[in-house]
């Protein structure tokens, strides 16, 4: 089962503009990550933010995190077409082995 | 590369078959996850193993089961084979079970397994 939701489900965006995308989840966590996956490839880590934290940059990115709402949200600043993707939330626990349970995605689509 | 080597990169089999899919985690890792995407499910958690012992389990069917060698690589065999089954086969792993025991492991994860049950 999906732990986290994405929202939107896609997004399409010219070069230079930002993206957002958000990602809101069900139960408590210890921590949230963002990953990236270019068409058919393995996932790459992005990001994490902790439950105790409630921002964290990243070059371009941002995440900002919200306990009470369940939620976050991952900004890109000044997309490239490199940034055409999909990005995934991931929230963890320390229960059962610190397995990670993914969202459903969010496709980027940055225009030239 | 990531450092996670997955074998093979692509699979083409009939249904009621059996496969194995290998795993080599990023030297110095000791956890193995294995995960499911497919375009209906999403990217699904099967199983999670560490230092050859099963940590946690997910969504893994019955006719899969998995393990860990004492080298730290993995396999995830598949058998029984049915249509549903066609998906992306990822591994990942991960350096320890649980960094500061606040649940923050970073995955780093293979290319995949593309299965494809026809």
């Amino acid at each position: 089962s999906q732990q986290g939701e994405e929202d939107p489900q896609a997004l399409s965006i010219q070069e230079g503009e930002n993206a957002t995308m958000n990602c809101s989840y069900k139960t408590s966590i210890n921590n949230l990550q963002w990953y990236r996956q270019n068409s058919g490839r393995g996932l790459v880590h992005l990001i994490l933010i902790r439950s105790n934290e409630r921002e964290k940059h990243s070059g371009r990115l941002r995440v900002t995190l919200d306990t009470s709402k369940k939620s976050s949200s991952l900004l890109i600043t000044a997309s490239r077409a490199a940034d055409t993707a999909s990005y995934f939330c991931a929230t963890g626990s320390t229960g059962g082995g610190n397995k990670l349970t993914f969202g459903t995605g969010t496709q980027l689509k940055v225009e030239l | 590369d990531s450092g996670v080597t997955q074998t093979p990169k692509h699979l083409i089999t009939a249904t009621g078959q059996r496969v194995t899919l290998r795993c080599s985690p990023r030297s110095g890792d000791l956890s193995v996850y294995w995960y499911q995407q497919s375009l209906d499910q999403g990217l699904q958690f099967l199983i999670q193993y560490y230092n050859g012992e099963e940590r946690a389990k997910g969504n893994i069917l019955e006719r899969f089961s998995a393990q860990q060698f004492p080298d730290l690589h993995s396999e995830l065999n598949l058998s029984s084979l049915e249509l549903g089954d066609s998906a992306l086969y990822f591994c990942a792993s991960s350096p320890r079970l649980d960094r500061d025991r606040t649940g923050a492991n970073v995955l780093t994860f293979g290319a995949g397994s593309r299965l494809t049950v026809l």
